[in-house]
């Protein structure tokens, strides 16, 4: 069973304030990922990473920055929250070596900036 | 490029009923991972099935039962007897050989009422 924890759960702030999402995995997973979900469903990917000190941006341009200076662990930040980062983030993590692997997802945490 | 579409935004159901849920995908790689994930409204994805591209075998769990069909590019769910548990918004994904990121479909949300 997948071991994939994303606080907080939810987040209310307001405009300019910088913010950290945090993603741990504790799989030993390679591969992790960010992707924005917008209310109507669609899930974009925003980051992913190999592994440490790789970290490479998605299909869809974000203003957040992510970090891979351990394993386990994939944080992201928003240096500057405005109304339209307003969305929910989902972590996720792959097994490297496994190409069949299926993408484990955290709970989510879910952005709203006033 | 890839591309996977679910061109069944809603589906409202009556308890008991069998639903189908579309899944049609795009890819020119000849091999691919296909899988599908459960998102219930408490957020997080839960991963189903996958399926790979050399292999055809319909699978049956429980209720649950997917249809792969290479000839046309489909790998669709069907759900036996649904039930109120089942809503959710379910995301159809593929991904193909040598190509790391995972692409989404924009999910079919299916209510099942009472």
């Amino acid at each position: 069973e997948a071991d994939i924890y994303q606080t907080p759960r939810y987040l209310v702030i307001g405009t300019g304030k910088k913010i950290t999402l945090e993603c741990s995995q504790t799989m030993g997973h390679d591969k992790m990922y960010w992707y924005q979900q917008d209310p109507g469903m669609e899930l974009h990917l925003i980051h992913y990473s190999y592994g440490v000190n790789s970290t490479e941006k998605g299909d869809l341009s974000s203003e957040s920055t992510v970090s891979r200076i351990r394993t386990e662990h994939f944080p992201l930040t928003l240096e500057s929250a405005r109304p339209s980062h307003t969305s929910q983030y989902l972590c996720a993590s792959s097994d490297l070596g496994h190409f069949n692997s299926p993408l484990h997802f955290g709970n989510g945490t879910r952005l709203t900036v006033t | 490029a890839q591309k996977v579409t679910q061109a069944q935004t809603e589906i409202s159901v009556v308890e008991k009923e069998d639903v189908t849920l579309d899944c049609v995908y795009e890819t020119r790689d000849t091999t691919y991972y296909l899988f599908w994930y459960k998102q219930p409204p408490s957020g997080e994805l839960v991963f189903l099935i996958r399926r790979n591209s050399f292999d055809e075998q319909n699978e049956i769990s429980g209720r649950y039962s997917w249809n792969f069909q290479k000839s046309t590019s489909s790998f669709n769910f069907t759900i036996t007897a649904s039930q109120v548990v089942d809503s959710a918004v379910y995301f159809c994904a593929l991904r193909s050989g040598g190509y790391q990121k995972v692409t989404f479909g924009t999910g079919t949300k299916l209510q099942v009422i009472p």
